[in-house]
């Protein structure tokens, strides 16, 4: 089971843009990342999803190099409502057996 | 019902016990998941479900069942617990197309304490 990584936390402060990395091994052309949020006591929340190249949405960009080996998820201009705990998923096509979590990275946004 | 919902919210067990934890959404998705998320370790995969009639193993199935009789429902069941299953644990829905897996709709969780 290929595994996803991620900083287990990052401090940042309000108004700055966060980039959050997550390295997935032997992912392959068609599969897809995931990124979701999690606030405390609630479940995860989706962001923004992409399988290549670049992808921009209301609340985020995700980053996704040739090689497809690593992601970025990009947060222009945090506030101290995006503190939260982000993940990374990797789904691999065609079977819900092998969607991996990453272990999540607890961004802190401060004043 | 808006979404997706768990129950209980949050339960005691004694070890040996039997539980189901229940799991219903109304947004007609084909395809449901049960996680555990456990400190430190992220959410990881027990069951899911394709379609109605459908199951299978995710990354830590080991003493937990799951049947999906209609496209609503998808209960977890413990058969008998065990103090390593004190988790919070997490039904999502979503749609799967058959070659991908769409944006998952997570329910708020059951918090399950085995003593």
């Amino acid at each position: 089971l290929a595994k996803t990584t991620q900083p287990i936390s990052m401090d940042s402060y309000e108004g700055q843009e966060v980039n959050i990395t997550c390295s997935h091994n032997n992912i392959a052309t068609n599969d897809y990342i995931t990124w979701y949020q999690q606030f405390p006591s609630q479940g995860p929340r989706f962001i923004i999803q992409g399988y290549k190249t670049k992808v921009t949405n209301e609340v985020a960009s995700l980053f996704i190099p040739a090689d497809r080996k690593s992601s970025t998820l990009s947060l222009p201009r945090v506030s101290l409502s995006d503190t939260a705990v982000y993940y990374c998923l990797v789904s691999y096509t065609g079977t819900a057996s092998k969607l991996t979590f990453g272990t999540g990275t607890r961004l802190q946004v401060m004043l | 019902i808006a979404g997706i919902t768990q129950a209980p919210t949050s339960q005691i067990l004694a070890a040996g016990r039997r539980m189901t934890l229940r799991c219903t959404q109304d947004m007609r998705h084909n395809a449901m998941y049960w996680y555990r998320q456990d400190l430190g370790l992220g959410l990881r995969l027990i069951h899911y479900s394709n379609t109605a009639g459908t199951t299978g193993k995710g990354e830590v199935p080991d003493g937990y069942s799951v049947s999906r009789a209609n496209t609503d429902d998808f209960p977890l069941t413990l058969a008998s617990a065990v103090p390593s299953q004190t988790s919070v644990y997490f039904c999502a829905s979503s749609d799967w197309s058959g070659r991908s897996y769409n944006e998952q709709f997570f329910g708020p969780g059951t918090r399950l304490t085995v003593l």
